[in-house]
């Protein structure tokens, strides 16, 4: 119950494509989710986040969809650039100021 | 603002000694402070929970004898990896929480035991 699922493991882009990546989870506890950005040697940045009562946020080129019934979030890229090209995790928490349970993470290459 | 600052980014150290690695919220106070741990090309793993002035929380399989957390105030924890191993060679990372559920990650510190 308290897995995040992340898919794909993997994502090859062209530039100027939509880069999607999706989450699951089984805990309807769940009430935050986030999604961060790591570039290699660094911590993760906080990229964007949604909450249940919303089904999409949009910021810039980010969007996240949320699928409350399906259990489900994803992270779509617009417009997807070169710079765009690091790894993605998603996370889930639940109450406040409660640990994050990440997903597995996407390595994302944007090729020009 | 929500900087968090984590020192050292690198340390290399002799098996059987101790380190310590330093968090500090720059610009705003935490109640709640988190240590990862994570290994090349995996997830971040949660080792510890960390209130201000109270015991750190250990995750399940993590040695808090080894792992040793301290908490003193709303802007400092610090994580001490005892008597390290080669074993004990990871990037560790650790994250500040503010109300909300949101979380800021220091950059890493990248651990090498030899």
């Amino acid at each position: 119950q308290q897995q995040v699922k992340q898919s794909p493991q993997s994502l090859i882009v062209q530039k100027g494509g939509i880069s999607i990546i999706n989450c699951a989870y089984e805990n309807t506890a769940f009430d935050y989710f986030p999604w961060y950005q790591q570039f290699p040697g660094k911590g993760p940045a906080l990229l964007i986040a949604i909450r249940p009562d919303v089904s999409e946020k949009k910021e810039g080129r980010f969007t996240i969809s949320f699928n409350k019934s399906a259990k489900q979030f994803s992270l779509h890229i617009m417009d997807s650039q070169p710079g765009d090209s690091v790894t993605y995790f998603c996370a889930a928490s639940k109450g406040n100021t409660d640990k994050l349970i990440f997903g597995t993470g996407t390595r994302l290459q944007v090729f020009p | 603002g929500a900087v968090v600052s984590q020192h050292p980014s690198r340390v290399i150290c002799k098996s059987g000694t101790s380190v310590k690695i330093e968090c500090r919220s720059l610009d705003f106070q935490a109640t709640t402070m988190f240590w990862y741990r994570q290994f090349p090309k995996q997830s971040l793993m949660l080792m510890a929970t960390s209130n201000e002035g109270s015991k750190a929380t250990y995750e399940q399989g993590v040695e808090k004898d080894k792992f040793l957390i301290n908490h003193a105030s709303l802007t400092l924890s610090t994580l001490t990896v005892t008597s390290a191993h080669p074993e004990d060679s990871s990037f560790y990372i650790c994250s500040a929480g503010v109300s909300g559920n949101i979380q800021y990650f220091g950059a890493g510190t990248r651990l090498s035991v030899l």
